[in-house]
Parts: C-alpha cells; sequence; structure tokens
C-alpha cells in the first residue's frame, strides 16, 4: 500500500516560515490534504486538493505539490501553530485513504 | 452550524465489541460522507472506512474488513462503528469525521470530538 513519509518534528521561530514536508513516490499525481491537530483535539483541515483553503483557514497556511513531495507552508508562525501536522491522500490503486506520520511544529 | 458528537468514553474487556455512535446535525445527512479514524496514544491518525448514508454503501481499510461494522440510522441522522474482537491495541481516540465538499469523499472537513475506547482486562 501507499506509504507517506514525513519528518518528526520542525522548529521555527515566532514570524519565520515553517515548511512541512509530505513525501510519496510520485505524490504529484494524488491530492494532497493537510491537518493541523492540537493536544487533546480532534484534527482541523487546513488545506485539501493540495493548495486549497477551506473556510476560515489564514492566508498563511498555503501547499503545494511536485514531484515526490507536498509541503504544508506556514509564513509568519504564530505560538497558536504549534501543532501536529498530518498529510493525508487517497490511494486510488488500494483504494484506502492514508495518513503520514505526522510532523510537530515547535514555535520556539 | 454543521455538529458532529460522539458518544462517550468507554473501557471494554478483551475479545468484546464496542459501538460508538456519531450524531449529526446542521445538513443533509444523507448527502455526505461518514469516515471513522483512530488514534492511539501518542500515535498519528490511521483511518478505517467510509459509509455513504444515502445508500448504506460502505468502505473499510484492509486491515478492519473483517472487524469492522458502520452503519447508519436516517431517522436521527446518526451514524455508528461498531468493532468486535477488541485487544489492546484497539485502544484508541475514535473519530467519526464529514467530508468538506459535496463532491469530494476524501478529504475530512468535520470531526466529531472523538471518543476514547480503552481495552483492558
Amino acid at each position: 500500500s501507499y506509504v507517506l513519509t514525513q519528518a518528526p518534528a520542525v522548529s521555527v521561530a515566532p514570524g519565520q516560515t515553517a515548511r512541512i514536508s509530505c513525501g510519496g513516490d510520485d505524490i504529484a499525481t494524488k491530492n494532497v490534504h493537510w491537518y493541523q491537530q492540537k493536544p487533546g483535539q480532534a484534527p482541523v483541515l487546513v488545506v485539501y486538493d493540495d493548495r486549497a483553503r477551506p473556510s476560515g483557514i489564514p492566508e498563511r497556511f498555503s501547499g503545494s505539490n511536485s514531484g515526490n513531495t507536498a509541503t504544508l507552508t506556514i509564513t509568519r508562525v504564530e505560538a497558536g501553530d504549534e501543532a501536529d501536522y498530518f498529510c493525508q491522500v487517497w490511494d486510488t490503486p488500494s483504494d484506502q485513504s492514508v495518513f503520514g506520520p505526522g510532523t510537530t511544529v515547535n514555535v520556539l | 452550524q454543521v455538529q458532529l458528537v460522539q458518544s462517550g468514553a468507554e473501557v471494554k474487556k478483551p475479545g468484546a465489541s464496542v459501538k460508538v455512535s456519531c450524531k449529526t446535525s446542521g445538513y443533509s445527512f444523507p448527502d455526505y460522507y461518514l469516515h471513522w479514524v483512530r488514534q492511539a496514544p501518542g500515535q498519528g491518525l490511521e483511518w478505517m472506512g467510509w459509509i455513504n448514508p444515502n445508500t448504506r454503501v460502505t468502505h473499510f481499510a484492509q486491515k478492519f474488513q473483517n472487524r469492522v461494522t458502520l452503519t447508519r440510522d436516517t431517522s436521527i441522522d446518526t451514524a455508528y462503528l461498531e468493532v468486535s474482537r477488541l485487544t489492546s491495541d484497539d485502544t484508541a481516540v475514535y473519530y467519526c469525521a464529514r467530508v468538506y465538499n459535496y463532491d469530494s469523499a476524501t478529504y475530512l472537513g468535520y470531526w466529531g470530538q472523538g471518543t476514547l475506547v480503552t481495552v483492558s482486562s
């Protein structure tokens, strides 16, 4: 089945830019979705279909997808962005939804 | 507004079954796929399956195909997850989640608050 990889953690200073990667074989051919999860809370969809933002999600959150890597970018990082971030794709060959292992964003 | 409210925490013994409910409101229940996702303590998200509330058609992750049942009651806009033959590895928070858009079956825009299921002898 399809496997997604993510770095365990990323550290970023307030006001800087965080880039969270999601790796997968030829992932550019898939639609990638991103979720933010804070401790004790349910996940929140922050980007879908590679780069679209649900209503209410700040423009500071953006996505891209090329080759074997999809990226969630958070600009002007705030303390409230500290959370786990998970990527997700639908793997058509196996007809399964797949989540990445998650990346913890630490705001210094 | 769209809301998904799940049933309360459960403690079960190994070998037992558990049934979790997901009461929805604020939208047309038959029109949007509902997924179930679980998260073991300190771990990532694991997709379990989905149900089409209109047709009752279900689809599961391979590892859950023989142990998980998804049902719904359209008269009360509620979906159910039942997991049988529980083991300690099933200890997790179980989430129901609705797809974000009518024309998509895959990305999850609205989530329940989660239900903790603890399996312990």
